[in-house]
């Protein structure tokens, strides 16, 4: 059926290094594609999103990638910071505006 | 301060004994939906809001009633809970969940963490 999933449960990554978070999506139709980090004991917190008529889009050491050709979606995170462990979660819209998420990769980072 | 609060934070009751979960938003959003998060399966949606008196269903909405009487207020209602309903419950609001040129951003409350004996 249709399903937002991540590759990885559990990626660890040493301060400092650059972290990729991967996603796969299956449903063309998705329009707009969120992650989220969800620190321990707190609810989701909105990152970034992406239009899907888009490829990157940047933040504040993050940017998300699209690739429509291989639905696949992804998360850098650029000089990881200790602050930066969590657990993601990659969601995806459509038409009638519900989100779907995907199940979770935790990141650790190890100082 | 803006936010989405939920009360309460920690439940533990029987189960068939009705229970109401708040849900408050002060950033007058029209979209305010309900999740419940269970291991290795992520977020799911029970139920959403586009605005006051629209309300529908998500993914998982069986056992699950919801009301919109006031913009600000979204109250997820069990009204004979289960084993099965044990899990973290969280509401989240946003101006909209989707506009032409962008995503609103969902905020999400603090948590709800169910337990049904």
């Amino acid at each position: 059926g249709e399903s937002v999933g991540l590759h990885l449960p559990t990626l660890s990554v040493q301060e400092g290094d650059n972290s990729i978070i991967n996603c796969a999506y299956s449903n063309s139709a998705s329009d707009y594609f969120i992650w989220y980090k969800q620190e321990s004991g707190k609810g989701p917190q909105f990152i970034i999103d992406i239009r899907s008529n888009m490829d990157k889009r940047q933040g504040q050491r993050v940017t998300v990638l699209l690739n429509k050709t291989v639905k696949h979606l992804s998360l850098q995170i650029a000089a990881t910071q200790p602050g930066d462990s969590a657990v993601y979660f990659c969601a995806e819209t459509r038409a009638g505006n519900k989100l779907t998420f995907g199940g979770g990769t935790r990141v650790l980072v190890k100082p | 301060e803006a936010q989405v609060t939920q009360n309460p934070r920690y439940l533990i009751t029987v189960t068939g004994k009705k229970l109401t979960v708040t849900c408050s938003q002060n950033m007058n959003h029209e979209y305010m939906s309900w999740y419940r998060q269970d291991p290795g399966l992520g977020l799911r949606q029970i139920y959403y809001s586009m605005n006051v008196e629209v309300t529908d269903k998500g993914d998982v909405p069986e056992g699950y009633k919801v009301s919109r009487k006031e913009k600000r207020n979204f109250p997820l209602i069990l009204e004979s809970p289960s084993p099965n309903q044990t899990s973290l419950y969280f509401c989240a609001s946003s101006l909209l969940i989707r506009r032409r040129d962008r995503v609103d951003e969902q905020f999400f409350g603090p948590g709800t963490r169910l337990t049904v004996l």
